[in-house]
């Protein structure tokens, strides 16, 4: 089984509409992050969480919040998506105590905003 | 802020090749240096991941390095083979959660 798991994995919804994106890990690691990558861009940092009660905001969080519901649970919302949200979103994580600064990828998830 | 470039975008080689992917980067001011492949539908995996006070890393039939006051890194592939095809993404951490990435080297390699 994947040690980091995004869900869903494919949306396609409409401008307006409220996303939530939901990423699960097995890895026992304190942080956790949200990428999303653009053609031509690369991965951008959007949050990243050292804990439960730790968020911050990374390059990119105008127009994104998220909600760390437990150690292993690390969700990404859209409140009203807009078409240049359009992008291949990545759940990461890492863990200080083992491996400081290498972070491990989910699968992604390819959101499409009509 | 820093800015990571790398060159080519694309590149197919014949299998058995050897092969060379660069990565520069703007501010030498960095932590690490990390090599990471992309395979669709499957993330991102961490190949290589070198430490600011070191010059190379190798694993298997990969060796990475780095000059950090050049602001550059190489990914030496050995002997490529079909199943290396994907894209192929620097990124360098300038704190403790600044990770900077490339836009990625898409690499085929031809039976």
């Amino acid at each position: 089984d994947a040690d980091v798991t995004q869900t869903p994995r494919n949306r396609i919804t409409k401008t307006g509409k409220r996303i939530m994106l939901e990423c699960s890990q097995t890895k026992g690691h304190d942080r956790m992050y949200w990428y999303r990558q653009d053609p031509g861009l690369g991965l951008r940092l959007i949050y990243y969480s050292f804990d439960v009660k730790d968020i911050n905001k990374g390059e990119i969080s105008d127009g994104y919040s998220v909600s760390r519901q437990a150690q292993a649970k690390f969700s990404l919302s859209l409140e009203s998506a807009i078409p240049n949200q359009t992008a291949l979103y990545f759940c990461a994580t890492s863990d200080l105590t083992t491996s400081p600064n290498t972070q491990y990828f989910g699968p992604g998830t390819r959101l499409t905003v009509l | 802020k820093q800015e990571v470039t790398q060159i080519p975008a694309a590149l197919s080689v014949p299998e058995g090749e050897n092969l060379v992917l660069n990565c520069s980067f703007t501010d030498s001011a960095i932590y690490n240096l990390q090599w990471f492949r992309q395979d669709p539908g499957k993330g991102l995996t961490s190949l290589l991941l070198i430490q600011s006070s070191q010059r190379e890393q190798t694993s298997g039939r990969l060796n990475a390095s780095l000059d950090k006051s050049s602001g550059r890194s190489t990914l030496y592939i050995a002997a490529s083979q079909p199943g290396d095809s994907a894209t192929y993404l620097c990124a360098v951490q300038t704190g403790a959660n600044n990770l900077f990435f490339g836009t990625g080297t898409r690499l085929t390699v031809i039976p």
